[in-house]
């Protein structure tokens, strides 16, 4: 089946440093992959979608330019946080549309900024 | 703006029982339902999907949809402790998944 190969699993930064995290679809082209954030007990809230070429559209409430997102090629999407702070640290996780009701997601990372 | 509401739980239920989940939702005009299960520290899994009215069935996990009523329910007959997790039940808007908070399930031994 399709899987999407997320990484890193675990992060550890300093506050005010940036992190890059990737998701790579292994065996098919993603053109939409959606990035997630989840923070402890809560669910998983829609942070924004990035199509291969074009920009992102990002969801009310998230800011564009610290988390930016980049979807170079059909197999490559990452999210970076910038200027990472305490409340950044959250369980991101990317998805991708393998066609019609068919989603897979990434294993996730978890963000810890201290 | 779409939303999925659940029951956060924590919903017990005894080795061998039926768990019954439930979830609404607000648009009226979804199509796409799913229903995901979630361990700790893990990303979601597919449990299955549904868009028609009635019940789907797969294994030992029943869904079941109302668009009248805007609910849908997954049963989990047989329950085992491997079961325990939060079940996150979720619609589709768009080309977007959109999920609700999430039921923790608790399968008693």
């Amino acid at each position: 089946g399709a899987v999407v190969s997320q990484h890193p699993s675990r992060v550890i930064c300093k506050s005010g440093t940036s992190v890059k995290i990737e998701c790579r679809s292994l065996d098919f082209q993603a053109t939409t992959m959606f990035w997630y954030r989840q923070f402890p007990k809560q669910s998983l809230m829609l942070m924004a979608t990035s199509n291969e070429g074009s920009k992102a559209t990002y969801e009310q409430g998230v800011e564009k330019d610290k988390f930016l997102i980049n979807h170079a090629s059909l197999t490559l999407s990452t999210l970076t946080v910038t200027s990472a702070h305490p409340e950044d640290s959250s369980f991101y996780i990317c998805s991708a549309q393998t066609g019609g009701d068919g989603y897979t997601f990434g294993s996730g990372t978890r963000l810890t900024v201290v | 703006q779409k939303e999925v509401e659940q029951n956060s739980g924590p919903l017990s239920v005894p080795e061998g029982a039926i768990a019954s989940l439930n979830c609404t939702y607000s648009d009226r005009g979804s199509q796409s339902f799913f229903w995901y299960r979630q361990y700790s520290g893990k990303s979601p899994e597919l449990i299955m999907f549904i868009y028609s009215n009635g019940d789907k069935e797969d294994g030992r996990f029943t869904a079941q949809l109302n668009k009248a009523s805007q609910y849908v329910s997954l049963l989990i007959r047989d329950s085992q402790p491997s079961d325990s997790a939060t079940y996150l039940c979720a619609l589709r808007a768009g080309d977007k998944i959109i999920f609700g908070k999430g039921t923790r399930l608790h399968i008693l031994p």
